[in-house]
């Protein structure tokens, strides 16, 4: 249980190319989402929690036109790459927390990499 | 903010040989969670400690929350190759942040 599945698995764009992200609960509800970002060798850094029905909360730094995020149902959460730049290629890795858990725990979906050319 | 530290950063053993990695939160936690992620793969939970002193083991794995929780430990007794991965904490009270992780290198 607790499955997290996240699509693309990989994508490759041209610069100025907006590019989405699903993340999806597959066997559970999930009232909050986590969008992350890992570049390599690091730790991962939260970009915005995604709360259903409602804006996300984005982290200090992190530019909310350029990253939407939507959370339309309980098991599906996007994520937007508005206008794509070389310095926005990453991992993105989204977790889902479950509607009822404690809000610590995450099950995280396989990841997304991102490259801009 | 709140930061938390793991260290250390890498960590090579022989097959067999024990690890541990350790987990430094700036501030007290509500409880720490641990997490495995295999390289080119996504974190996976392992474990959550709640109570001040808590410990828990999983066969191998034996895992440790302070008395003040602030820090924590992850223990590897008889390292295998499977081991191998980056071990993350990661604790907070309203919004959790992730410690540095710490990379294990299994030498076969």
């Amino acid at each position: 249980g607790a499955v997290v599945s996240q699509h693309p698995s990989r994508v490759i764009c041209k610069s100025g190319t907006s590019v989405k992200i699903e993340c999806r609960s597959l066997d559970f509800q999930a009232t909050t989402m986590f969008w992350y970002r890992q570049f390599p060798k690091q730790s991962l850094m939260l970009m915005a929690t995604s709360n259903e029905g409602s804006k996300a909360t984005y982290e200090q730094g992190v530019e909310k036109d350029k990253f939407l995020i939507n959370h339309a149902s309980l098991t599906l959460s996007t994520l937007t790459v508005t206008s794509a730049h070389p310095e926005d290629s990453s991992f993105y890795i989204c977790s889902a927390v479950l509607a009822g858990g404690t809000q610590n725990t995450q099950y995280f979906g396989p990841g997304t990499r991102l490259t801009v050319l | 903010g709140q930061q938390v530290m793991q260290i250390p950063q890498y960590q090579h053993v022989q097959e067999g040989e024990d690890f541990t990695t350790y987990c430094n939160s700036s501030t007290t936690l509500s409880n720490i969670q641990w997490y495995k992620q295999r390289p080119g793969g996504h974190p996976v939970f392992l474990i959550q400690l709640v109570k001040s002193g808590e410990v828990k083991k999983q066969k191998r794995l034996t895992f440790q929350f302070g008395e003040a929780k602030k820090n924590s430990s992850l223990h590897i007794t008889a390292t295998q190759t499977t081991d191998v991965g980056t071990y993350f904490c990661s604790g907070g009270y309203q919004k959790v942040t992730f410690g540095t992780g710490t990379k294990l290198q299994v030498i076969p």
